[in-house]
């Protein structure tokens, strides 16, 4: 079975430009989340859908981030306009659905390594 | 006040010993705690989950829990050259808060 992927896994972008970054969830799950890694810092939160539906998107830095998941299948994060502190590496997970109160296993993926000049 | 914090290492430790890694959190109402390996370059990997006080065990690994100190740690017994990496503590469900990582280095 596949794992989660995602594309590119390195953009080198200058600042001002728009970048979308694409995220193909594990088949069947319908959870599915971004997060963030910048230099240094801890993995943070970005947002997380429930099939096509934004469920929490409280850990979004400001407007400039559009993240959607038209279908409820892949999903896409765009950027515009990117600024240097937007560089960094930016997972996404997926998991099964999960009932009220219970949790199941986020499946990372490989990351894009997003750098902003 | 940072919400999860690990110390950041490195954690240097020979094969075969026992390789204890530390994570305290800030939110009193945090329920559920995770372990991640990271490989460099790799994709954070879940190894041990723990939802109740106490210890949960798998295979060479420990995870301890104590709500009331808002501390969880991962015990890895045998440590192998294999389990040096990146680990990661990881607080709550759906919007998961981590720590920076420990580094862990398995010297041979």
């Amino acid at each position: 079975e596949a794992g989660v992927t995602q594309f590119p896994s390195h953009s080198v972008i200058e600042k001002g430009q728009t970048v979308t970054l694409r995220c193909d969830p594990i088949s069947g799950h319908d959870n599915l989340y971004w997060y963030r890694r910048v230099m240094g810092k801890e993995i943070k939160f970005l947002l997380h859908f429930v099939k096509e539906s934004k469920q929490d998107e409280s850990g979004m830095p400001n407007n400039r981030f559009l993240a959607e998941r038209t279908g409820g299948t892949y999903s896409t994060l765009k950027v515009q306009p990117a600024e240097l502190e937007d560089s960094g590496v930016y997972f996404c997970a997926s998991s099964q659905y999960s009932l009220a109160g219970s949790y199941n296993e986020q499946f990372f993926g490989p990351g894009t390594r997003l750098t902003v000049l | 006040q940072k919400e999860v914090e690990q110390n950041s290492g490195p954690l240097s430790v020979p094969e075969g010993a026992i390789a204890s890694l530390n994570c305290t959190y800030s939110d009193r109402g945090s329920q559920s705690f995770f372990w991640y390996r990271q490989y460099s370059g790799k994709s954070p990997e879940l190894i041990m989950f723990i939802y109740s006080n106490g210890d949960k065990e798998d295979g060479r690994f420990t995870a301890q829990l104590n709500k009331a100190s808002q501390y969880v740690s991962l015990l890895i017994r045998d440590s192998q050259p294999s389990d040096s990496a990146t680990y990661l503590c990881a607080v709550g469900g759906n919007d998961m808060r981590f720590g920076a990582g420990t580094r862990l280095t398995v010297k041979p």
